[in-house]
């Protein structure tokens, strides 16, 4: 079964760090650009951070970039989210998914982890 | 980066059609995706490409695309299709970017 599965979320102080993880099963990740999107509780989704499948090209949104990394294990086939200089802002659920092509079509979806960033 | 526009809230009577709109620049370069989600779940991808479903997907729910705004129609409206939908595309701006719809909420009356 094709799978995504996350983890790594939690309670973090401002101004701290944290790293998301995103198992993948059923699929090789690195044949696929990946992404993470985030979704504060109630409010809609926001795209924030995409990696190619030969791992050359990231992006970022504007509102993580310079704070937030995103990275990849081949062997273990998982993809990473470190966020660093979290901010209240930045709580949310952060889903990883699995780019369709179609211009950023993402047909694959985890569960979700929940970042909390409070004193 | 450039946005994309939708309208908060649509609702629908049960059995009729509904068409839920998403606009913005990129959308005249760019295929559109649209998304369904449902309460404390993960978001389930419904079409894209501007009007392809993916297997499992009911054929009641179909995409379109003219000019700066795509839609994404449900014929015969069930129950089960109360949920928020988003749209999502390309950045405009040319560079590997991703932008999301502020999202639907569709009210099955």
């Amino acid at each position: 079964e094709v799978q995504l599965v996350e983890s790594g979320g939690g309670l973090v102080q401002p101004g701290g760090s944290l790293r998301l993880s995103c198992a993948a099963s059923g699929f090789t990740l690195s044949s696929y650009w990946m992404h993470w999107v985030r979704q504060v509780p109630g409010k809609g989704l926001v795209w924030v951070s995409l990696m190619s499948s030969d791992g050359r090209t990231t992006t970022y949104a504007d509102s993580v970039e310079g704070r937030f990394t995103i990275s990849r294990d081949n062997a273990k086939n998982t993809l990473y989210l470190q966020m660093n200089s979290l901010r209240v802002e930045d709580t949310a659920v952060y889903y990883c998914g699995r780019d369709y092509g179609y211009d950023f079509a993402i047909d694959i979806w985890g569960q979700g982890t929940m970042v909390i960033v409070s004193s | 980066s450039s946005e994309l526009t939708q309208d908060p809230a649509v609702s629908v009577a049960l059995g009729q059609t509904v068409r839920i709109t998403c606009q913005g620049d990129s959308l005249r370069s760019w295929y559109v995706s649209w998304y369904q989600q449902k309460p404390g779940q993960a978001p389930v991808l419904v079409i894209y490409g501007k009007t392809n479903r993916p297997s499992g997907i009911p054929d009641r729910f179909s995409g379109s695309s003219s000019g700066n705004t795509a839609s994404l129609t449900i014929t015969g409206a069930q129950a089960e299709d109360e949920a928020d939908y988003y749209c999502n595309s390309r950045d405009s701006s040319g560079n590997q970017l991703v932008v999301f719809g502020g999202g639907t909420k569709l009210t099955v009356l």
